[in-house]
């Protein structure tokens, strides 16, 4: 089974616009960890932003907020004011507890396409 | 800067020449890993290392292979490339732990003629 789910392949967006990638998970373990993390044309992995199961609130940093709904396994992306540099694919990925050798979980992947 | 350092980053090898890709870390991270990434996919785990204890995929042809002679360095060997091994090389590192992310280096793009 699939554990980590995008739906949208490809997305386009207005310059500073607001856009909201969607993830969700599937894990019975109750300790796990969710990242995004942005690919660029270039090819390098970029971290972005990360929830832990535990954490009460959803995580922030920066342009980039991360709506974590626990129960609907869900950990969606919000890029607010978009820039023409955010043109690029994000992976959400996830991490389960010891047993899984610390592996991440990757999704399929979106494109996202800024326009001016 | 602290930092996940791969070589070369473009790579070009012939049909069945061997080749090896190097990655260094300064972060003194305990967790190396390599990924294989091809064109629009997901990167896919080929192994990783955890200090020196080596976690081989189950699906990693046996034509890949693997050396971590100490923390800061790790190399991927491919023994005998195929036109279906042309892709993404990804290294990256990380804390032991659930909750620590993972860093990559830049990648080393691989083609095979």
């Amino acid at each position: 089974a699939q554990k980590i789910t995008q739906t949208q392949p490809g997305m386009f967006v207005q310059e500073k616009e607001a856009v909201t990638l969607d993830c969700t998970y599937d894990t019975s373990d109750p300790s796990y960890g969710l990242f995004w993390y942005k690919q660029p044309s270039s090819g390098e992995m970029i971290f972005l932003i990360y929830q832990g199961s535990y954490d009460q609130q959803n995580a922030t940093e920066g342009r980039y907020s991360l709506n974590f709904q626990k129960a609907r396994k869900s950990a969606n992306l919000v890029i607010s004011a978009s820039q023409l540099g955010d043109s690029a694919m994000y992976f959400c990925a996830m991490r389960e507890g010891p047993s899984n050798d610390y592996k991440l979980s990757f999704g399929a992947g979106t494109t996202v396409t800024v326009r001016a | 800067d602290a930092m996940v350092i791969q070589n070369p980053r473009y790579q070009v090898t012939q049909f069945g020449k061997p080749v090896t890709l190097s990655c260094s870390q300064t972060l003194n991270h305990n967790v190396m890993y390599w990924y294989q990434q091809k064109s629009s996919q997901a990167p896919k785990l080929l192994f990783h290392y955890y200090d020196k204890d080596f976690n081989n995929e189950a699906d990693t042809p046996d034509n890949f292979q693997s050396r971590r002679p100490n923390t800061s360095f790790c190399f991927l060997d491919i023994r005998s490339p195929g036109l279906g091994d042309a892709a993404m090389y990804l290294c990256a590192t990380s804390r032991g732990g659930i909750y620590n992310e993972q860093f990559f280096g830049p990648g080393t793009r691989l083609t095979v003629l």
